[in-house]
């Protein structure tokens, strides 16, 4: 199994433009998770889906932040329009129960 | 104005002793509880994990405590290595209805190995 596999592994965009971050989970995981981590505030979890179903989105900081979930293997996160204070690592997360497999992370900077 | 960074608890230890981190958390109603690893330029690794009708769980090199009298966690790492350096998480998940599945991280501790 090739893990959850998360594109790009870097990003710099100039402050202003669209961002989307993808996230491909682990075959027969149920739940998806985003999360941002930043030095700040360590990790933190913008939303998470159960069977494609968002169902808790409190951690999405405000409404430039958008995610979907059109099938089981693949999620999108984006941010339009994107400030530098966006700039952190985003991680995609999947589980089947309780058990947690994190992607390598894509690294956001906003210039 | 200047920003502050967030300060992670740190132990430096040497290669071949024995190394604990801790974790306290407040949910009382947490059933299940999680040690990552997560080593600099990659996501967390799942270490070891608990339920909360357990006190200890062992695994290669690496033992988890939990004492729910006073909501600690820790982990503790036999003949610590070189490799063993990284920043350690650990993770809680709360019982609040249809919440089991969201982990909660700590801030996280940064273990250092010296040769």
């Amino acid at each position: 199994d090739a893990g959850v596999i998360q594109s790009p592994r870097h990003e710099v965009t100039e402050m202003g433009q669209e961002v989307t971050l993808r996230c491909k989970p682990i075959s027969g995981h149920n739940s998806l998770f985003w999360y941002r981590q930043t030095m700040m505030r360590g990790l933190e979890l913008l939303i998470y889906f159960n069977n494609n179903v968002p169902i808790d989105d409190s951690g999405m900081p405000e409404d430039r932040f958008s995610a979907k979930m059109p099938n089981a293997s693949f999620s999108t996160l984006k941010i339009q329009p994107s400030e530098p204070r966006d700039s952190a690592v985003y991680f995609c997360a999947s589980s089947f129960g309780h058990g947690y497999t994190f992607g390598s992370g894509t690294r956001l900077t906003v210039v | 104005g200047e920003s502050v960074g967030l300060h992670l608890p740190t132990l430096s230890v040497q290669e071949g002793d024995n190394s604990i981190i801790n974790c306290a958390y407040s949910n009382s109603a947490s059933d299940y509880f999680i040690w990552y690893k997560q080593e600099s330029g990659k996501g967390p690794q799942f270490i070891i994990d608990i339920r909360s009708n357990m006190d200890k769980r062992q695994g290669q090199r690496v033992t988890v405590l939990l004492n729910k009298t006073v909501k600690h966690l820790s982990l503790q790492i036999a003949a610590t290595q070189p490799g063993d350096s990284a920043v350690y998480f650990c993770a809680e998940t709360g019982d609040s209805g249809g919440s089991n599945y969201k982990l909660t991280f700590g801030k996280g501790t940064l273990l250092t190995v010296n040769p």
